[in-house]
């Protein structure tokens, strides 16, 4: 049972387009991360969010939390070829410093 | 600031044989550090966590006789494969996570990786 849904798994656009990407849970987080991983190399944290409904912007970034911190959102505005990636959600339980991911999204954009 | 690296980078070895894999958090001491492996097109699966100065806890399905790990201080883990198999190629990636209470606390910060084949 994966306790992160991600969705979608794939995902190809063209450079100008919108997109968002989710992450699903059916338990309560204490934090969640998203982060952004190129071929070859470590993830990179894009941002965290802690609180219920809180909303955070990076750029043409927007991630949000849900209100019951199960579930959260990114949305990138105007997608560039430079966003291509593999964008993987990540969130702790509790008071557990383990990180699970979700199974990731590979983003695709097209000039 | 937040900088993990690992070394190697990449590694190649004959089956049989042990490789080991080095972490170190270059700007901030870490009191948590943790080892993942990925396999292609998948993501991160957590191998095990490691505390400065007492032994790593290993997640379900994890030999820790073949996977040794140790957090000789607060800026250095390494990870060892033991008698490395084909089936253990994989990219390993270690992670740490500042000390409590300090600005890099509950939050892992990623190393580059290791890219890990066994032939």
């Amino acid at each position: 049972t994966q306790l992160l849904e991600q969705s979608p798994q794939f995902l190809s656009i063209q450079e100008g387009e919108n997109l968002t990407v989710y992450c699903n849970s059916s338990s309560v987080f204490s934090s969640l991360q998203w982060y952004r991983q190129e071929p070859g190399e470590g993830p990179v944290l894009l941002v965290t969010v802690v609180t219920g409904g809180e909303v955070k912007k990076l750029k043409r970034l927007t991630f949000q939390f849900g209100d019951a911190r199960k579930d959260s959102s990114l949305h990138i505005t105007a997608a560039q070829p430079g966003d291509t990636g593999l964008y993987l959600c990540a969130a702790t339980q509790g008071g557990s410093e383990k990180l699970v991911f979700g199974k990731g999204t590979k983003l695709t954009v097209n000039p | 600031g937040a900088v993990v690296s690992q070394h190697p980078s990449w590694v190649i070895c004959k089956s049989g044989t042990s490789v080991k894999i080095e972490c170190r958090s270059l700007d901030f001491q870490a009191t948590t550090m943790f080892w993942y492996r990925q396999f292609p097109k998948q993501s991160l699966m957590l191998m095990a966590t490691s505390n400065e100065g007492s032994k790593a806890t290993y997640e379900q399905g994890v030999e820790k006789d073949k996977f040794l790990i140790n957090h000789a201080s607060l800026t250095l883990s390494t990870l060892t494969v033991t008698s490395a198999h084909p089936e253990d190629s994989s990219f390993y990636i270690c992670s740490a996570s500042g000390l409590a209470g300090g600005p890099r606390a509950d939050t892992q910060y990623f190393g580059p990786g290791t890219r890990l084949t066994v032939l």
